[in-house]
């Protein structure tokens, strides 16, 4: 177990809606990483944030945005779905940023049909 | 820009014998290099990383991996394979130069160890 949660496990949602993917950093750890996960794509960077902020940006399209929250959980909002969107979703988390290793989340399966 | 190779889409060994997984990198500074393994359904977990220093790099369940700068090069090793090793295996690398603290990972190595 690596200190890192994510809810929901699975989601199911149909193209054209929004979801919502939420992110527990390990106690302690102050930077948030977001990736995702295809057959094709492989592991791809979305978006990275420490203590609040927005550090890096990876390949995240326009109709996904993040946000960390005071408390340093995380959440990745997925609008207007397509079929192409469905893949793992993780989320990683590091005590700080550069030298310091990720840990990652067990992942959110999120299927659009 | 910063990029990772895994050569290998799947490596095959017998249990008990010595296994690589192998791993090049593209930086314009310095590297920083990670190595992850996915077991199916699960996240990725950290094995070891190079920041500087000692070129070979000890991590856990008994995996290290060699530093080589002249051939650009950090290959995972391990002297015995186990069935349980069987797993998906990842390579990361920052640079250091780069300005961004994104890490680019590769394709991924399956490995499968042979009872």
């Amino acid at each position: 177990d690596s200190g890192v949660t994510q809810t929901p496990k699975h989601l199911i949602t149909a193209t054209g809606q929004r979801v919502t993917l939420r992110c527990s950093p390990r106690s302690g750890d102050l930077s948030v990483y977001w990736y995702q996960q295809s057959l094709d794509q492989g592991l791809q960077f979305l978006i990275q944030y420490y203590n609040g902020e927005e550090r890096a940006k990876g390949n995240i399209l326009e109709r996904f945005s993040a946000q960390q929250f005071p408390d340093l959980h995380s959440e990745l909002n997925l609008s207007s779905l397509e079929l192409g969107d469905s893949a793992l979703y993780f989320c990683a988390s590091s005590a700080g940023e550069g030298l310091h290793e990720q840990y990652f989340g067990p992942g959110t399966r999120l299927t659009v049909t | 820009a910063q990029s990772v190779a895994q050569p290998e889409d799947q490596v095959n060994v017998a249990e008990g014998n010595p296994l690589t997984v192998k791993c090049t990198y593209s930086v314009s500074g310095n590297p920083y290099l990670f190595w992850y393994v996915q077991y199916p359904n699960r996240g990725l977990q950290f094995l070891l990383k190079y920041i500087t220093g000692d070129n070979l790099v000890k991590g856990s369940y008994g995996f290290e991996a060699e530093f080589n700068k002249s051939q650009t090069s950090f290959h995972l090793k391990k002297p015995s394979a186990l069935v349980s090793d069987s797993a998906l295996y990842f390579c990361a690398v920052r640079d250091d130069g780069a300005g961004s603290y994104q890490l680019t990972f590769g394709k991924g190595t399956k490995l499968s160890v042979i009872p």
